[in-house]
């Protein structure tokens, strides 16, 4: 079993809709989690980082934690055309590596 | 700073070839991964350092595979001899070993690698 679950799509939202992504783990271990963004093509960027329960906002973005249910979402608002891309979950524990997720293909039509 | 510096960026190969991807990290940043991204199996940790040391090499699939890091601004991964298995976009990325900044990873552009 994969460490980092997330469900691969594809998930199609409309342009404005919000768009909701989601990641378990299953490493109780596991302190760090992170949301990365990757265009056809393109390297992995970081798109938020959070270390406690509960939700984090950024701008359009917000992620939130629950490490009782070892679960991690990514919430992405007024999604534009340009937010389609492969979101990547990944997790982190005492170790600096990073396990992340197989990803899920995220298509905002417009 | 130029970000994670990685070369070639394309590279194709015949089978049995010997393979060399190179990396120069952000500057300051202690640690360095290589990653090997396929659409089978995603984006899988091969091997990372630390001020220059190797310190989990576990994800490396087989005796094949070899990584050096001889200083803080450059590192390899070599591959010999090279298998058509072992077509995927290798990734190289740095992070600072800062409390404030650690396990933010940031990937260079990747090297595609496509052994005939």
């Amino acid at each position: 079993q994969k460490e980092v679950e997330q469900n691969s799509g594809p998930l199609s939202v409309p342009e404005g809709a919000i768009a909701s992504l989601n990641c378990t783990y299953s490493d109780r271990v596991s302190q760090s989690f992170f949301w990365y963004r990757q265009y056809s093509g393109k390297s992995p960027e970081l798109i938020m980082s959070i270390y406690s329960n509960g939700d984090k906002e950024d701008g359009r973005f917000t992620a939130q934690l629950n490490k009782a249910s070892q679960y991690v979402s990514l919430l992405i608002r007024d999604s534009q055309p340009s937010d389609s891309a492969t979101y990547l979950c990944a997790a982190s524990g005492s170790a600096r590596q990073l396990t992340f997720g197989s990803g899920t293909q995220l298509t905002v039509l417009p | 700073d130029a970000g994670v510096i990685q070369s070639p960026r394309h590279e194709v190969t015949e089978m049995g070839q010997e393979v060399t991807l190179r990396c120069k990290p952000i500057s300051g940043h202690d640690y360095l991964f290589w990653y090997r991204q396929t659409m089978m199996r995603g984006l899988e940790l091969l091997i990372y350092f630390n001020n220059n040391v190797p310190i989990d090499d576990s994800g490396m699939p087989e005796d094949r595979f070899s990584a050096k890091m001889p200083n803080a601004s450059f590192s390899t991964l070599k591959i010999q001899p090279s298998e058509p298995r072992d077509s995927a976009v290798y990734f190289c990325a740095s992070s600072t070993g800062r409390s404030s900044g650690a396990n933010v990873l940031t990937f260079g552009a990747g090297s595609r690698l496509t052994v005939l």
